[in-house]
């Protein structure tokens, strides 16, 4: 069965510092993966999704980068974190079209910056 | 452009009360229609998902939702609430040559002893 792991749970860190969030899926080949970030009222915010090594669409212009070095590992990084960058982080995997689209989430990252 | 709109940030029933979240939808093409839950600081759960055929849906934990094209609805519901249905309930929308889910804000289900 797949399963999706998200490292790490919580994460402090001051501002200015880097940030590099990790994802990996198994058992499963080629997923799409994604990135959102979710802030209390807000819903969930997508911000990068991946259907390919090296293949990083952005949905929302901002302090963050998504790499994909490997087929099932996709890590959300910051140069400089900002105050705004603080809250509850998600990754995902989906089969993409054909496969009903249904995404799979990991556990998420807490982040605060302060 | 599609879109969902979830009536309700918070919605409160009493233990063993049905539960009804709702949910509409905006979508130029036949929707798929998804619903996941999430309990508190944990990842998202599918609970059940319309992609064609029946338009009652059954998912888990005694969930069900209905799709209503001509309504452009899929409310979920469930006949008795239990102490364990608390949690934040996201409705979302996509379509077959789409590779992104188009979540709404979310519904918070409190339940009263």
């Amino acid at each position: 069965s797949q399963t999706i792991h998200q490292w790490p749970a919580t994460l402090v860190q001051p501002v200015g510092s880097p940030l590099s969030l990790e994802c990996t899926v198994e058992g499963t080949s080629n997923p799409n993966l994604y990135w959102y970030r979710q802030a209390a009222g807000r819903g969930l915010q997508l911000l990068f999704y991946s259907i390919g090594i090296g293949q990083i669409s952005s949905e929302v212009p901002q302090n963050l980068s998504a790499s994909r070095p490997q087929d099932r590992q996709f890590i959300l990084s910051s140069k400089k974190l900002l105050l705004s960058d603080s809250g509850f982080y998600l990754c995902a995997w989906s089969l993409g079209q054909g496969a009903g689209n249904i995404q799979y989430f990991g556990a998420g990252t807490r982040l605060s910056v302060l | 452009a599609q879109s969902v709109t979830q009536l309700g940030s918070h919605v409160s029933v009493s233990e063993g009360a049905l539960v009804l979240l709702r949910c509409n939808y905006s979508s130029s093409v036949p929707p798929y229609l998804f619903w996941y839950v999430q309990y508190p600081n944990q990842g998202l759960q599918l609970l059940l998902k319309y992609t064609t055929g029946a338009t009652l849906v059954k998912g888990i934990n005694g969930f069900e939702a209905e799709f209503k094209k001509s309504e452009t609805s899929f409310h979920l519901t469930k006949p008795s609430a239990h102490m364990s249905d608390a949690a934040e309930y996201f409705c979302a929308v996509s379509y077959y040559r789409d590779d992104k889910i188009i979540f709404g804000k979310g519904t918070r289900l409190h339940i009263l002893p």
